[in-house]
């Protein structure tokens, strides 16, 4: 089957970094994407990476490597409003053109002061 | 722009009651997609849409049903209601590889 296992919690503290991993099994793989969403609100999207390596927006990087269906969000500088839910997602190359992603579960980050 | 508009926010159903789901996006985006996401969980798709006049079923589509006569809106139809659809559904649109949500209908089914 396909799936994506990232971890259910994450805690940290204020101004530390903290790095939240993503393996996947799917059929075929075009890309490993991340989202962020806030309780009560919706997903927004964070970065996406279809090449190994690194990608850097900001406090937030993106890191992904095919060989071992693997991939990370690192966030550096927490702040509270980093408190969320991170989403990994892959969009599958054996879907078709419909874009449709394959998600994960979710890791709840609760920064603390 | 306004984005992703869902409406209504929050509705309360009784079972076997029907309702639609309205969605609209103002950019244009030829793809579309309705998920549900239950507590502490992640998103499911329930049906998604190519462009106006082609829809087809995603993970969950029992239950659902879906138009896309314009580009721009995507409704979602629920046939008798019942308690385990009871969910947050987003709407969502695409360009390249980034989805756009909007803020999501609550609905409860007792």
């Amino acid at each position: 089957g396909q799936s994506l296992e990232q971890p259910s919690e994450v805690t940290a503290v204020e101004g530390a970094i903290v790095q939240i991993n993503c393996t996947y099994q799917t059929s075929g793989f075009y890309g490993l994407s991340w989202y962020q969403q806030h309780d009560g609100g919706a997903p927004t999207f964070l970065s996406y990476n279809a090449l190994d390596g690194l990608e850097e927006t900001g406090r937030f990087s993106s890191f992904l490597s095919r060989s071992d269906s693997y991939g990370y969000l690192l966030l550096q500088e927490l702040q509270m409003k980093d408190s969320a839910s991170y989403f990994c997602a892959v969009r599958d190359s054996n879907a078709g053109n419909n874009r449709k992603l394959i998600w994960g579960l979710g890791t709840s980050l609760a920064v603390n002061p | 722009n306004a984005g992703v508009t869902q409406t209504p926010k929050f509705r309360i159903l009784k079972i076997g009651q029907s309702m639609t789901l309205q969605c609209t996006q103002d950019m244009n985006h030829n793809y579309m997609y309705w998920y549900r996401q239950d507590p502490g969980m992640g998103l499911k798709l329930i049906y998604y849409s190519v462009g106006a006049g082609i829809t087809d079923k995603g993970e969950v589509p029992n239950g659902y049903n879906v138009s896309r006569s314009t580009t721009e809106d995507f409704p979602l139809r629920l046939e008798l209601a019942a308690p385990s659809q009871t969910s947050v559904y987003f709407c969502a649109s695409s360009f390249q590889e980034t989805q756009y949500f909007g803020p999501g209908t609550r609905l409860l089914v007792l």
